[in-house]
């Protein structure tokens, strides 16, 4: 059975530096693309940042520069280092499993959140 | 990047049928796919490549695109049924190839 758990969220203060963790199972997170999806309070689904199978990265502009994705193979654990947050990025934060069907992309599978709070 | 348009809200009454579009140009070249978000809950995929549903999803949930505008339509709408859906598509010509729909509110009355 394929499950995503996130962790890792909390309350920081702007400007500082937080990381969260999506442990994987019933799947291999290096063979497939893994992707951080937020949702502001109130708001829509935000695309974060994709890890590709062969290891690219790509993210969205609102953190490019700030924000890293990045796997473990051996826990199965993808993750999201985040820096120089903002208020801005006051999110729940999903992890989700994004699969190929003849060259298409779409998210199966999601994560519970993990909610991150950015405040004085 | 962009964001495909959709209608902020819908509302149904039970037992009618619900439709949702999701705009942008030529969205019929491309597949959509479409997710329910409940209230305080993770996004569930309803709709994939265009009208797939994936196994667990009721019949009464189905998608068109076509030209465009791309729709999830749900039949014989139930209380439970009333949530937040998004639509989303890869795009690999986009600068970033993930994009979601702007999100519906439906409403059941």
């Amino acid at each position: 059975e394929v499950q995503l758990v996130e962790s890792g969220g909390g309350l920081i203060q702007p400007g500082g530096s937080l990381r969260l963790s999506c442990a994987a199972s019933g799947f291999t997170v290096s063979r497939t693309y893994m992707t951080w999806v937020r949702q502001a309070p109130g708001k829509g689904l935000e695309w974060v940042a994709v890890i590709y199978s062969g290891g690219n990265t790509d993210y969205a502009d609102s953190v490019k520069g700030r924000f890293t994705i990045s796997r473990d193979s051996l826990k199965n654990t993808l993750f999201l280092q985040m820096n120089s947050l903002r208020a801005e990025d006051t999110a729940m934060y999903y992890c989700a499993r994004q699969i190929q069907n003849y060259g298409d992309y779409y998210f199966d599978y999601w994560g519970q959140g993990t909610l991150l709070t950015v405040s004085s | 990047s962009y964001v495909l348009t959709q209608p902020p809200s819908v509302s149904v009454a039970p037992g009618k049928t619900a439709r949702i579009t999701c705009g942008d140009d030529n969205i019929g070249t491309k597949s959509v796919h479409w997710y329910q978000q409940k209230p305080g809950q993770a996004p569930v995929l309803v709709v994939y490549d265009d009208s797939d549903r994936p196994s667990g999803i009721p019949e009464r949930f189905s998608g068109s695109n076509s030209g465009n505008t791309a729709t999830l339509t749900i039949s014989r709408v139930e209380a439970g049924d009333e949530a937040d859906y998004y639509c989303q598509v890869w795009d690999p010509t986009s600068d970033h190839p993930n994009v979601f729909g702007t999100g519906t509110k439906v409403t059941v009355l």
